[in-house]
């Protein structure tokens, strides 16, 4: 399999549920990157890794936990969620952290509704 | 002063017609202004890429015009198709710094056959 892949695509959770979203790149890249699509609003970076070290968390509130056990993993691991993150996350890849112009590759995403 | 102002919210065009979006910055330290598309049930995928040194670029239909000294760049599809309706979002970073790419609010654009 090619390219960025994110599991599951669809995911229905309650307040008290605890949860974890996977994204794993067939690309070879060193960068990963989560995040959050919601309607009518910018993309909105919350955490960046590069070769498996957290080198940026935006101001993510702490019931989003990210891991990155290996370059081509990534995890977010949600807990006491509410409402209000109902969303798209995105989970993408770039080669390196070193310029701006590296593309970053997108996975599907996973569809994120928390009752 | 982060921010990528993008416009419009949705644009609804008839097939054939030309499309454009807008998108302004603040930062000058921008440098690189890509455009992503994003179809239904899929992620955003890289569409074409401008830096401010030339004011046009082009790629098959799409173009890119950029207006380095009032901030603002806009893509324009030419003869556009119902497969080109998708959500579409400016974006901007600097090009060889170490810099987070700054989204817009992305653009709905429906074609009508």
């Amino acid at each position: 399999e090619t390219g960025v892949t994110q599991t599951p695509r669809h995911l229905v959770m309650g307040m008290t549920n605890k949860k974890s979203l996977k994204c794993e790149q067939h690309l070879g890249h060193n960068a990963m990157y989560w995040y959050k699509q919601s309607a009518k609003k910018p993309l909105e970076l919350m955490f960046v890794y590069s070769l498996e070290e957290r080198v940026e968390n935006n101001s993510v509130p702490s019931r989003f936990s990210p891991e990155c056990p290996n370059s081509s993993h990534l995890f977010l691991h949600l807990h006491t969620l509410q409402p209000e993150d109902s969303a798209l996350y995105l989970c993408a890849s770039s080669q390196d952290l070193g310029q701006g112009s590296d593309t970053q590759y997108f996975g599907p995403g996973t569809r994120l509704t928390v009752l | 002063q982060q921010q990528v102002k993008q416009s419009p919210q949705s644009l609804i065009v008839q097939k054939g017609g030309i499309p454009i979006i807008n998108c302004a910055y603040e930062n000058t330290a921008f440098d690189y202004f890509p455009w992503y598309q994003q179809f239904p049930g899929k992620g955003p995928a890289l569409l074409i890429a401008i830096r401010p040194d030339v004011s046009e670029k082009k790629e098959g239909r799409f173009t890119i015009s950029f207006n380095k000294s009032a901030k603002q760049f806009s893509l324009h599809i030419m003869d556009s198709q119902p497969g080109d309706s998708a959500t579409y979002f400016c974006a901007a970073s600097g090009y060889s710094s170490a810099s987070k790419i700054i989204f817009g609010s992305g653009t709905r654009l429906s074609i009508r056959p």
